[in-house]
């Protein structure tokens, strides 16, 4: 019940496309949903972060769709650049966890110039 | 201001040496947070402290593996005996408290043992 679940593994787009990266949880405890963006050798940053009160969350490029009833949340990539070529993690925590993440599989993202 | 900073960046042990990997929080930040990040387990949590207390030690593999935080601040998590099994980064972050989830990340230690 802990699980994320994070689709696709890997994703290639041209520069200026829209890639979504896809995840699932099963626990309805939870009601934090960050995303996190990995480039080689460095630690995760943090992208953006959405919780269950609001069904989307849009900084700068970079939006959170959220749909509570499916449990499912998604990350959009406006107007991607070869800079945002990197891995990209989505996690999940609430309830009784203290803050501790839970992540998905990650995906590793490739935009073309 | 600094962020969370780790050290060394790089550790390479023999097998069955203990090795102690280093995290600096964010000034500020009570929460803190270990987790392993491997190739065929992607990203798991280690452990949680709140202040010097740490009310969730789940995610240690075994009981080789501990940690401390001293002063609130700096925290060190030891393996002992090492395993090739071990070889992995190991990440720190740090929040506010443990109810803001806002997690900050350091650059993690790649450790290595051969």
């Amino acid at each position: 019940q802990q699980q994320v679940k994070q689709s696709p593994q890997s994703l290639i787009v041209q520069k200026g496309g829209i890639p979504i990266i896809n995840c699932a949880y099963e626990n309805t405890a939870f009601d934090y949903f960050p995303w996190y963006q990995q480039f080689p050798g460095k630690g995760p940053a943090l992208l953006i972060a959405i919780r269950p009160d609001v069904s989307e969350k849009k900084e700068g490029r970079f939006t959170i769709s959220f749909n509570k009833s499916a449990k499912q949340f998604s990350l959009h990539i406006m107007d991607s650049q070869p800079g945002d070529s990197a891995t990209y993690f989505c996690a999940a925590t609430g309830g009784t966890s203290y803050g501790k993440l839970t992540f998905g599989q990650g995906t590793i993202l490739t935009v073309h110039p | 201001g600094a962020g969370v900073s780790q050290s060394p960046s790089n550790k390479v042990t023999e097998k069955g040496k203990d090795v102690e990997l280093r995290c600096d929080p964010i000034s500020g930040h009570t929460a803190l947070y270990w987790y392993r990040q491997s190739l065929g387990q992607g990203l798991e949590f280690l452990i949680y402290f709140q202040g010097n207390s740490a009310p969730d030690k789940s995610g240690l593999p075994s009981d080789r593996f501990s940690a401390e935080r001293t002063g609130g601040s700096v925290s060190t998590l030891t393996i002992q005996r090492t395993q090739q099994e071990d070889s992995a980064v190991y990440l720190c972050a740090s929040s506010l408290d443990g109810n803001t989830y806002e997690q900050y990340f350091g650059p993690g230690t790649r450790l290595t043992v051969t």
